[in-house]
């Protein structure tokens, strides 16, 4: 049973289009976050939702948006794709206290063409 | 600010040998965590194994064990009789109790050779 879900796994897309991923924990953690990996495997913090309320937003285009619609899901939009985008982005779930050991999706590869 | 450096961007070993993977970190806080994640080929991170910064003793799980040095803001891994299973992209990662964020290391893929 999968504990964090991230649909597609790939991804590929033509520059300009708007396209989403979705994520979905069943640990009943308070906190999810989406995490950007780039070609050379650098893990980077792009946000953090608790509780469905943005508590971390690091700097990225604005063409990037989040949604939680529940605790559970955090689905991230992104709106005119650029090549620049093409990564692997990561969910990630974990507990609200300090001891934020973070159960991780599998990833989606997203290639923009 | 926190950072958690991982200095050998790739390391190989033959496999049965044993390796240490090195990471610093720096924070200013006196609660913490460390973690080492895994990321084989699959692409999914795994954790290896964690460690709360209050406790004196090191971390073990199966061949798996760190050498958490808090003076001196070192947490390494040691990976014993390794194994081609082993092969991955390893990740040190630093948590605080003030906030949510996990602070990464760059990574070491490391690569067992047969």
């Amino acid at each position: 049973d999968t504990a964090v879900s991230q649909t597609p796994k790939y991804l590929v897309t033509q520059m300009g289009n708007d396209k989403s991923i979705k994520c979905e924990q069943n640990l009943g953690h308070d906190t999810m976050y989406w995490y950007k990996q780039d070609s050379k495997k650098f893990l980077k913090i792009m946000f953090s939702y608790n509780n469905k309320e943005l508590i971390i937003n690091e700097t990225v285009p604005n063409r990037f948006s989040p949604k939680s619609p529940d605790k559970a899901h955090l689905n991230l939009h992104i709106n005119s794709l650029e090549l620049g985008d093409s990564a692997v982005y990561f969910c990630a779930s974990s507990q609200l206290t300090g001891n934020t050991e973070a159960f991780f999706g599998q990833g989606t590869r997203l290639t923009v063409v | 600010a926190q950072t958690v450096t991982q200095s050998q961007p790739e390391m190989s070993v033959q496999e049965a040998e044993t390796v240490t993977l090195s990471c610093t970190y720096d924070t200013s806080e006196n609660n913490y965590y460390l973690f080492w994640y895994k990321q084989p080929p699959s692409r999914q991170m795994i954790l290896v194994i964690r460690q709360e910064a209050y406790k004196q003793q090191n971390a073990t799980e199966n061949r798996f064990s760190v050498n958490f040095q808090k003076a001196a803001k070192s947490f390494s891994l040691k990976i014993s009789d390794s194994q081609l299973g082993d092969t991955a992209m390893y990740f040190c990662a630093l948590a605080m109790d003030s906030n949510y964020q996990l602070i990464w290391g760059a990574g070491t893929k490391l690569i067992i050779k047969p």
